[in-house]
């Protein structure tokens, strides 16, 4: 089984500053990592995912994550956010032997103050 | 760009009455999923549903609650009898394949209000 952990339930962050919202995940088999965010009153959207390869993957909107195995982390960044980033984003897991469901962490809010 | 739609936005209903949350997955995906979030807790895993059978369901998807695909586009989820802890956000998602390497596209999502 897996589990993810977002250790930051919220973040206020000041326009044009760097942000870093992280990700820890726990799973005794191989995985794939995702960040996903959700804007005021829409659907979860796809911000980027890791599946193998390199360990910095870019996303939409200018995000990127790294993935640390040794530290089971994967990290989401961002140098210079703006007031449209204001979301709530989630992290999560799936069973790279193709169980499909996906294991959320409990996310984390992201507030951009100008 | 093709999206997942779901109806109605905000349900409200009274404790043991049958709801029907619906879905219009994205037109030529294969893999079906509807995941939960109560309030202040993390978005949970519910059922994967391929090819008319459930191909997935995790312990909170007992024998209240059922998933069908009446026709060609829609998706439903069904509590038979609802209870107040059935409040939560309940997403509807669709994938192409079911591999974990496939975007899984997820709709806005239904609050469902259980009195």
């Amino acid at each position: 089984a897996q589990s993810v952990t977002q250790l930051d339930s919220q973040v206020p962050v000041f326009e044009e500053a760097p942000v870093e919202l992280r990700c820890n995940y726990s799973s005794s088999v191989s995985v794939y990592l995702f960040w996903y965010v959700q804007y005021p009153n829409q659907g979860l959207q796809l911000l980027l995912k890791y599946l193998s390869g390199s360990t910095l993957v870019k996303g939409i909107n200018g995000f990127e994550a790294e993935f640390n195995k040794s530290q089971t982390s994967f990290h989401l960044r961002k140098p210079s956010v703006h007031i449209s980033d204001t979301a709530e984003y989630f992290c999560a897991v799936s069973d790279v032997q193709g169980a499909q469901k996906l294991v959320f962490g409990q996310g984390t809010r992201l507030t951009i103050n100008p | 760009e093709p999206e997942v739609t779901q109806t109605p936005s905000h349900q409200v209903t009274q404790m043991g009455q049958e709801v029907i949350l619906r879905c219009v997955p994205i037109s030529n995906h294969l893999y079906f999923y509807w995941y939960r979030q109560i309030l202040g807790q993390k978005v949970e895993f519910l059922v994967s549903f391929y090819n008319n059978e459930i191909s997935e369901k995790s312990e909170i998807f007992d024998d209240q609650f059922s998933v069908e695909r009446p026709d060609g586009s829609n998706f439903t989820l069904k509590i038979r009898s609802t209870k107040l802890e059935d409040s939560a956000m309940y997403f509807c998602a669709s994938s192409a394949e079911g591999s974990g390497v496939n975007t899984q596209y997820f709709g806005p999502g239904t609050r469902l209000t259980v009195l």
